[in-house]
Protein backbone atom coordinates (compact mmCIF):
# COMPACT_ATOMS: atom_id res chain seq x y z
CA UNK A 1 0.00 0.00 0.00
CA UNK A 2 0.78 3.73 -0.20
CA UNK A 3 3.30 5.10 2.28
CA UNK A 4 3.09 8.64 3.91
CA UNK A 5 3.48 11.53 1.88
CA UNK A 6 4.62 14.92 1.91
CA UNK A 7 4.19 18.07 -0.24
CA UNK A 8 5.61 19.80 -1.48
CA UNK A 9 9.11 17.80 -1.71
CA UNK A 10 11.05 21.33 -1.70
CA UNK A 11 9.88 24.44 -0.38
CA UNK A 12 11.69 27.97 -0.94
CA UNK A 13 10.65 31.46 0.53
CA UNK A 14 11.34 34.47 1.68
CA UNK A 15 12.42 35.51 4.99
CA UNK A 16 9.03 36.62 6.93
CA UNK A 17 7.26 34.67 4.55
CA UNK A 18 4.04 31.50 5.74
CA UNK A 19 4.74 28.53 4.64
CA UNK A 20 2.35 25.18 4.84
CA UNK A 21 3.71 21.86 4.83
CA UNK A 22 1.25 18.89 4.15
CA UNK A 23 1.69 15.33 5.02
CA UNK A 24 -0.23 12.52 4.34
CA UNK A 25 0.00 9.22 6.28
CA UNK A 26 -0.74 5.73 5.71
CA UNK A 27 -4.08 4.84 5.40
CA UNK A 28 -5.64 3.65 8.86
CA UNK A 29 -2.74 4.99 11.13
CA UNK A 30 -4.25 7.12 13.98
CA UNK A 31 -1.18 8.40 15.28
CA UNK A 32 1.19 11.06 13.58
CA UNK A 33 4.35 13.23 13.77
CA UNK A 34 6.31 15.90 12.94
CA UNK A 35 9.98 15.62 13.12
CA UNK A 36 12.83 18.56 12.03
CA UNK A 37 15.99 17.78 10.44
CA UNK A 38 18.92 20.04 10.11
CA UNK A 39 21.70 19.43 8.16
CA UNK A 40 24.04 17.02 10.01
CA UNK A 41 21.78 16.22 12.67
CA UNK A 42 19.33 13.46 13.58
CA UNK A 43 15.40 14.19 13.38
CA UNK A 44 14.14 16.25 16.36
CA UNK A 45 10.70 15.57 17.52
CA UNK A 46 8.39 18.50 17.29
CA UNK A 47 4.53 17.46 17.61
CA UNK A 48 2.49 14.35 17.74
CA UNK A 49 -1.42 13.79 16.91
CA UNK A 50 -3.64 10.77 18.23
CA UNK A 51 -6.65 11.18 16.19
CA UNK A 52 -7.44 14.82 15.84
CA UNK A 53 -5.49 16.25 18.49
CA UNK A 54 -2.22 16.86 19.51
CA UNK A 55 -1.22 14.42 22.33
CA UNK A 56 2.18 16.07 22.64
CA UNK A 57 3.65 19.34 21.00
CA UNK A 58 6.31 19.93 23.44
CA UNK A 59 9.20 19.76 20.64
CA UNK A 60 7.77 22.92 18.97
CA UNK A 61 10.67 25.53 19.11
CA UNK A 62 8.00 28.73 19.50
CA UNK A 63 4.53 29.88 18.53
CA UNK A 64 5.87 30.85 14.88
CA UNK A 65 4.74 26.77 14.53
CA UNK A 66 1.68 25.52 14.04
CA UNK A 67 0.19 21.88 13.20
CA UNK A 68 -3.28 21.16 12.56
CA UNK A 69 -5.02 17.34 11.67
CA UNK A 70 -8.93 18.05 11.43
CA UNK A 71 -9.93 15.18 10.39
CA UNK A 72 -7.59 13.04 12.19
CA UNK A 73 -5.79 11.93 9.11
CA UNK A 74 -3.62 14.84 7.11
CA UNK A 75 -2.19 16.92 8.38
CA UNK A 76 -0.37 20.38 7.86
CA UNK A 77 2.83 22.12 9.64
CA UNK A 78 2.15 25.58 9.47
CA UNK A 79 5.22 28.38 10.15
CA UNK A 80 4.40 31.82 10.31
CA UNK A 81 7.25 34.60 9.65
CA UNK A 82 9.54 32.40 8.79
CA UNK A 83 13.44 32.66 9.55
CA UNK A 84 16.54 31.72 7.80
CA UNK A 85 17.13 29.17 10.92
CA UNK A 86 13.86 27.37 10.30
CA UNK A 87 15.92 25.81 7.16
CA UNK A 88 15.67 22.06 7.51
CA UNK A 89 13.99 18.81 6.18
CA UNK A 90 10.55 18.92 7.90
CA UNK A 91 9.60 15.18 8.35
CA UNK A 92 6.60 13.17 8.90
CA UNK A 93 5.49 9.82 10.13
CA UNK A 94 2.22 7.33 11.19
CA UNK A 95 2.26 4.61 13.25
CA UNK A 96 -1.05 2.19 13.30
CA UNK A 97 -1.51 3.57 17.06
CA UNK A 98 0.27 4.98 20.21
CA UNK A 99 1.36 3.16 22.80
CA UNK A 100 2.24 -0.43 22.61
CA UNK A 101 5.04 -2.00 20.33
CA UNK A 102 5.00 -2.92 17.23
CA UNK A 103 1.90 -0.54 16.42
CA UNK A 104 3.75 2.27 17.61
CA UNK A 105 6.20 1.66 14.81
CA UNK A 106 6.94 5.25 12.82
CA UNK A 107 6.98 4.98 8.91
CA UNK A 108 8.47 8.06 7.45
CA UNK A 109 7.73 10.21 4.29
CA UNK A 110 10.26 11.69 2.02
CA UNK A 111 10.59 14.97 3.70
CA UNK A 112 9.89 18.27 2.69
CA UNK A 113 12.97 20.16 2.70
CA UNK A 114 12.49 23.89 3.57
CA UNK A 115 15.12 26.62 2.16
CA UNK A 116 14.29 30.25 3.70
CA UNK A 117 16.23 32.80 1.80
CA UNK B 1 15.69 12.44 29.95
CA UNK B 2 15.96 10.43 26.93
CA UNK B 3 19.04 10.81 24.78
CA UNK B 4 21.26 8.45 22.10
CA UNK B 5 24.33 8.50 22.09
CA UNK B 6 26.05 7.47 18.91
CA UNK B 7 29.67 6.89 17.50
CA UNK B 8 30.53 10.09 15.51
CA UNK B 9 31.43 9.86 11.91
CA UNK B 10 32.27 9.77 9.00
CA UNK B 11 33.42 6.21 8.67
CA UNK B 12 35.26 4.67 5.62
CA UNK B 13 35.92 1.10 5.37
CA UNK B 14 36.71 -1.09 1.77
CA UNK B 15 33.96 -3.44 0.81
CA UNK B 16 33.99 -6.84 2.59
CA UNK B 17 35.18 -5.18 5.66
CA UNK B 18 33.18 -5.62 8.83
CA UNK B 19 31.32 -3.03 10.82
CA UNK B 20 30.38 -1.95 14.17
CA UNK B 21 28.49 1.51 14.98
CA UNK B 22 28.11 1.87 18.59
CA UNK B 23 24.93 2.94 20.02
CA UNK B 24 24.49 3.58 23.72
CA UNK B 25 21.34 5.43 25.64
CA UNK B 26 19.91 6.84 28.43
CA UNK B 27 16.14 6.16 29.44
CA UNK B 28 13.93 5.11 32.21
CA UNK B 29 11.73 2.57 31.52
CA UNK B 30 11.87 0.13 28.69
CA UNK B 31 12.33 1.61 25.66
CA UNK B 32 12.38 0.36 22.52
CA UNK B 33 15.10 0.54 20.05
CA UNK B 34 15.80 1.34 16.29
CA UNK B 35 18.52 1.56 13.73
CA UNK B 36 17.33 3.68 10.65
CA UNK B 37 19.09 4.05 7.55
CA UNK B 38 19.12 7.21 5.51
CA UNK B 39 20.08 6.29 2.04
CA UNK B 40 21.21 9.34 -0.52
CA UNK B 41 18.44 11.27 -2.12
CA UNK B 42 16.18 8.92 -0.28
CA UNK B 43 13.87 9.46 2.98
CA UNK B 44 14.59 7.63 6.34
CA UNK B 45 13.72 3.91 6.29
CA UNK B 46 13.82 1.50 9.15
CA UNK B 47 16.67 -1.05 9.15
CA UNK B 48 15.89 -3.10 12.14
CA UNK B 49 14.57 -2.83 15.60
CA UNK B 50 14.27 -4.60 19.54
CA UNK B 51 11.44 -3.89 21.66
CA UNK B 52 13.04 -5.71 24.84
CA UNK B 53 15.95 -6.55 26.63
CA UNK B 54 18.10 -9.37 25.19
CA UNK B 55 16.20 -9.25 21.58
CA UNK B 56 17.79 -9.06 18.62
CA UNK B 57 17.21 -6.96 15.64
CA UNK B 58 18.37 -8.22 12.22
CA UNK B 59 18.00 -7.32 8.35
CA UNK B 60 20.14 -7.42 5.40
CA UNK B 61 22.90 -8.43 6.92
CA UNK B 62 23.07 -6.27 9.62
CA UNK B 63 22.21 -7.04 13.57
CA UNK B 64 22.14 -5.26 16.71
CA UNK B 65 21.66 -6.56 20.22
CA UNK B 66 19.78 -4.84 22.84
CA UNK B 67 21.64 -4.86 25.96
CA UNK B 68 19.83 -3.44 28.81
CA UNK B 69 22.93 -3.52 31.56
CA UNK B 70 25.34 -1.37 29.34
CA UNK B 71 22.05 0.43 27.69
CA UNK B 72 23.81 -0.21 24.04
CA UNK B 73 22.34 -0.95 20.77
CA UNK B 74 25.66 -1.90 18.61
CA UNK B 75 24.83 -1.89 14.52
CA UNK B 76 27.07 -4.73 13.15
CA UNK B 77 27.28 -6.22 9.65
CA UNK B 78 29.94 -8.99 8.71
CA UNK B 79 31.17 -7.98 5.45
CA UNK B 80 30.04 -4.32 4.08
CA UNK B 81 29.08 -3.35 0.27
CA UNK B 82 28.83 -0.23 -1.75
CA UNK B 83 25.58 -0.28 -1.77
CA UNK B 84 25.86 0.26 2.29
CA UNK B 85 26.55 3.68 2.05
CA UNK B 86 24.65 5.77 3.82
CA UNK B 87 23.46 7.74 7.03
CA UNK B 88 22.74 5.34 9.59
CA UNK B 89 20.72 6.82 12.88
CA UNK B 90 20.39 4.42 16.18
CA UNK B 91 17.23 5.44 17.65
CA UNK B 92 14.77 4.73 21.14
CA UNK B 93 11.27 5.27 21.89
CA UNK B 94 10.17 5.11 25.42
CA UNK B 95 6.17 3.35 24.71
CA UNK B 96 3.45 3.62 26.58
CA UNK B 97 2.38 7.12 25.75
CA UNK B 98 5.89 9.14 25.62
CA UNK B 99 5.69 8.58 21.91
CA UNK B 100 8.17 10.67 20.37
CA UNK B 101 11.54 8.84 18.83
CA UNK B 102 14.50 10.33 20.44
CA UNK B 103 17.85 10.09 17.27
CA UNK B 104 20.84 10.51 17.80
CA UNK B 105 23.30 12.36 15.63
CA UNK B 106 23.83 9.89 12.92
CA UNK B 107 26.53 7.98 11.17
CA UNK B 108 27.86 8.88 7.81
CA UNK B 109 29.52 5.23 6.26
CA UNK B 110 31.09 5.14 3.18
CA UNK B 111 32.57 1.81 1.57
CA UNK B 112 35.18 1.76 -0.47
CA UNK B 113 35.32 -1.19 -4.16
Amino acid sequence: GAGVSQTPSNKVTEKGKYVELRCDPISGHTALYWYRQSLGQGPEFLIYFQGTGAADDSGLPNDRFFAVRPEGSVSTLKIQRTERGDSAVYLCASSLTSGRPPNNEQFFGPGTRLTVL
Amino acid sequence: GNSVTQMEGPVTLSEEAFLTINCTYTATGYPSLFWYVQYPGEGLQLLLKATKADDKGSNKGFEATYRKETTSFHLEKGSVQVSDSAVYFCALLRNFGNEKLTFGTGTRLTIIP
